[in-house]
């Protein structure tokens, strides 16, 4: 059974630090491309940031840039975002999704982990 | 780039049909054929219910149906049942960016 399971949440000031992980069983976590992708309380869904199977190509929205760091450790089935000088808007529920290996879209999605920023 | 547009409601009767719209431009939903569509239950993570346009993932009840015209895909559910009552998110996914719809709640009265 395929499972992503996200850790690492929780309540930071603004400015703060914090880092996520995402942690994959049931498949064979090299062979896929992985997201982030987060939802405001009540708001709807915002792509995050994009890493390659080997992790050598990395993109960002705009809205992190320069701030958020994706990584991956293959070798332990995971995937962590970095989140640097956070603000109030970043406040969302974070998901890691795959990305399918032949259709271009989100087979499976984590659970989420909420991320707070607030002071 | 900015979000996909979608209207921020629909309903419909159960048995009945409704269509949701998903509007984008040329350099997204017209200019690639990977629009995807998720519903996403309270508390729930998304679930894929339409990939690359018009396909159906696996398990995915046949009344959902997708299409594409021009800078707009539209996602259909034929004979609304009150399971489907969800949010529903409009995608359109190239391996260097996603875009999202701002979501449409859709009510099954």
């Amino acid at each position: 059974e395929v499972k992503l399971v996200e850790s690492g949440g929780g309540l930071v000031q603004p400015g703060g630090s914090l880092r996520l992980s995402c942690v994959a069983s049931g498949f064979i976590f090299s062979n896929y491309e992985i997201n982030w992708v987060r939802q405001a309380p009540g708001k709807g869904l915002e792509w995050v940031s994009h890493i390659t199977r080997s992790g050598r190509a990395i993109y960002y929205a705009d809205s992190v840039k320069g701030r958020f760091t994706i990584s991956r450790d293959n070798a332990k089935n995971s995937l962590y975002l970095q989140m640097n000088s956070l603000r109030v808007e970043d406040t969302a529920v974070y998901y890691c999704a795959r990305v399918n290996a032949y259709w271009s879209t989100y087979d499976y999605w984590g659970q989420g982990t909420l991320v707070t920023v607030s002071s | 780039q900015s979000a996909l547009t979608q209207p921020a409601s629909v309903s419909g009767f159960p048995g009945q049909s409704i269509t949701i719209s998903c509007t984008g431009s040329s350099s997204d939903v017209g200019g690639y054929n990977s629009v995807s569509w998720y519903q996403q239950h309270p508390g729930k993570a998304p679930n894929v219910m339409i990939y690359d346009v018009n396909n159906r993932p696996s398990g995915v009840p046949h009344r959902f149906s997708g299409s594409k015209s021009g800078n707009t895909a539209s996602l259909t559910i034929s004979g609304l049942q009150t399971e489907d009552e969800a949010d529903y998110y409009c995608s359109s996914y190239t391996s260097t960016n996603v875009l999202f719809g701002g979501g449409t709640k859709l009510t099954v009265l």
